[in-house]
């Protein structure tokens, strides 16, 4: 079955640091999106991609935050200088359309 | 502002009970409902959708959802639940124009005792 991939699952970074999480979507959808979790509290959206161009973002989603993809296949979150409250669960989903997203396993971020 | 309600944070059950999660939603126009489950150290799997049509829903691990819109309901159900279904579940709404943006409670975690 098709799944969308995150790497790394978990990755430690000192406040201030920039960190790239990596997803791989399903190969034939068409819509990208990220969300969080911080321990506790609900799945939140972040920014949703089509067309390769943001379609989306919530408030959360500021200056620091940015979205590409760089070929054909990756699909990449960056935090550029990461705060404490960047500890999160960080979500990679994808979907042909308004059919129901996937989504990845998650990267665990931890930003101390 | 739209939202979604899981009234439960908690539910224990017995294997082999039945079980419903509640979920409500405020929305004003027709909502894109979902369900998913998140095992522990995994990610958000899709259990079911609905758009449209028949209000009774069926899902993948035997779960189904009925909706109701006179109650802004979309529970889930399972007939008998197994301890492999031990998880959190959210459920979500999906914001029309915005397609998968996608607005989620704050879970019910199920708790499965043998």
């Amino acid at each position: 079955e098709p799944e969308v991939t995150q790497t790394p699952s978990h990755q430690v970074t000192q406040m201030g640091q920039e960190v790239i999480l990596r997803c791989v979507p399903i190969s034939n959808h068409l819509y990208f999106y990220w969300y969080r979790q911080i321990l506790g509290q609900k799945v939140e959206f972040l920014v949703s991609f089509y067309n390769n161009e943001i379609s989306e973002k919530s408030e959360i989603f500021d200056d620091q935050f940015s979205v590409e993809r760089p070929d054909g296949s990756n699909f990449t979150l960056k935090i550029r200088s990461t705060k404490l409250e960047d500890s999160a669960m960080y979500f990679c989903a994808s979907s042909e359309g308004p059919l129901g997203a996937f989504f990845g396993q998650g990267t665990r971020l931890t930003v101390v | 502002a739209q939202s979604v309600t899981q009234p439960d944070i908690h539910i224990t059950v017995s294997e082999g009970a039945s079980l419903e999660l509640r979920c409500n939603y405020s929305y004003g126009a027709t909502p894109y409902l979902f369900w998913y489950v998140q095992s522990p150290g995994q990610g958000l799997q899709l259990l079911l959708k609905y758009f449209s049509g028949d209000t009774l829903v069926q899902g993948i691990k035997g779960f189904e959802a009925e909706f109701k819109r006179s109650q802004s309901s979309f529970n889930l159900r399972k007939p008998s639940v197994h301890w492999s279904d031990a998880a959190e579940y959210f459920c979500a709404v999906a914001v029309s124009g915005g397609y998968n943006k996608l607005i989620f409670g704050a879970g019910t975690r199920l708790a499965v005792h043998p």
